[in-house]
Order: C-alpha cells, then structure tokens, then sequence
C-alpha cells in the first residue's frame, strides 16, 4: 500500500469553527490531492497540489483553502465548518499527471461531522 | 468529459471470473480508461488502466473494444474480498478525478 496517512480519521466540529486535515506521504510524489465523497455525488476533487506551494482549484473548492509547504503534507483547510461540508474526505496521491499516467493512490479517509 | 455507465450491482460466485461492463460512448481518441474500486469505509484503490490495448496486472484484465466504446474489468478468480463498488472512469484531460455511481460487486460462497 502506497504510503498515505490522514489525519484526524474522525472528527466531530460545531459550525463555523475552523477545521484542519492532514495528509502526510512517505512515497515523495509530486501530486497531492483532496477529495470529498457524499452519497449520491460520488467523489469530487477539491483542490490538488502540483508542488510545493504550488496548488489549483478543483470542482467544489468553495468554503475550503489548503497549503503545502513540504512534498510530504498537503493541508485542507475548512475556514468556518458547515454542516454542507459533513463528508468524508480521501487524499490522494500520484507521481505523474499525464491522462494515461495518472494512477492515484488514495489514503484512508477522514470522517467529518459539522454539528 | 467523457461519460461512462455501468450497471448499478452484480453478483459473482466465488472463484468464478467476474466480468463488470463499462460503456464509454463518447471517448475520445486520446483518453485512458482506468479503474478503481472502493471496498467499504475505505480510499478508493487502483486497479488497472488502458488506452486501447488489452491490459493484464495482477489484480485485473483490461478488456477494450476496437471502436474503445466500451470496456470490460475482469476479475479472474473472485473472492469474498473483492465485493466492493467498482468504478470506471474516463481520464479526462485536465486528469481531476470523478467517480459516479459504479457498479456494487457482492461476490458469494
């Protein structure tokens, strides 16, 4: 297994406290990423990473910001929690980026509940 | 992007080849289909990818037709291990995952 931890793997919150995941590899691949999954949508890309600090605008990336200041952790960030953002929420990794080198390797998950 | 469409569950026997469809009608010349599975309360895992050629890896073969409308994951020997929902997925060019709804595999004694 591809060397990925997330971090807390559960987490309840009250709304509009702020809340910060982790993901943290070991493999040194240039490309992170962060993604929630709800039922009935499926898995949705959040925001990603291409390099340190460098990072880019997924498909539902409102109400959430990330960081990564080192090849190994990629930060998600919900400003001001909303019970909308109750999710769970997969990083992934991959070395390339290209449409036919493109394998992710996802971590555990994070569980979170905004009360 | 590409769109795919799966059938919503099957069941397998265990030790039987599973065989999951996937139609990809309006592919395009130069995208790859991949697959990946989700087990429950897991992160989704890679199975296998192609372009146009058949692919085989230890896990899974990769069956794509000639016109790549369509495609087949075959699992050779099922096991209880394998239930899980299996997606397939056109990469599209700007590569940002998506998954739909996929196909629950129930693989049985």
């Amino acid at each position: 297994d591809a060397g990925i931890t997330q971090s807390p793997r559960h987490k309840v919150t009250e709304t509009g406290t702020p809340v910060t995941l982790r993901c943290h590899q070991t493999e040194n691949h240039r490309y992170m990423y962060w993604y929630r999954q709800d039922p009935g949508h499926g898995l949705r890309l959040i925001h990603y990473s291409y390099g340190v600090k460098d990072t880019d605008k997924g498909e539902v990336s409102d109400g959430y910001s990330v960081s990564r200041s080192k090849t190994e952790d990629f930060l998600l960030t919900l400003e001001s929690a909303t019970s909308s953002q109750t999710s769970v929420y997969f990083c992934a990794i991959s070395q390339n980026r290209d449409s036919g080198d493109n394998e992710q390797f996802f971590g555990p998950g994070t569980r979170l509940t905004v009360l | 992007d590409a769109k795919t469409t799966q059938p919503t569950s099957m069941d397998c026997a265990e030790g039987r080849a599973a065989n999951l469809p996937c139609n990809h009608s309006t592919i395009s010349g130069n995208e790859y289909v991949y697959w990946y599975r989700q087990i429950h309360s897991q992160g989704p895992q890679y199975i296998i990818h192609g372009l146009k050629n058949n692919e085989t890896n230890e896990m899974a073969s990769l069956i794509i037709t000639e016109d790549r409308k369509s495609s087949t994951l075959i699992l050779p020997h099922a096991t209880l291990r394998d239930t899980a929902v299996y997606y397939c997925i056109v990469m599209p060019n700007d590569y940002k995952l998506s998954f739909g709804a996929g196909t629950t595999v129930t693989v049985r004694a």
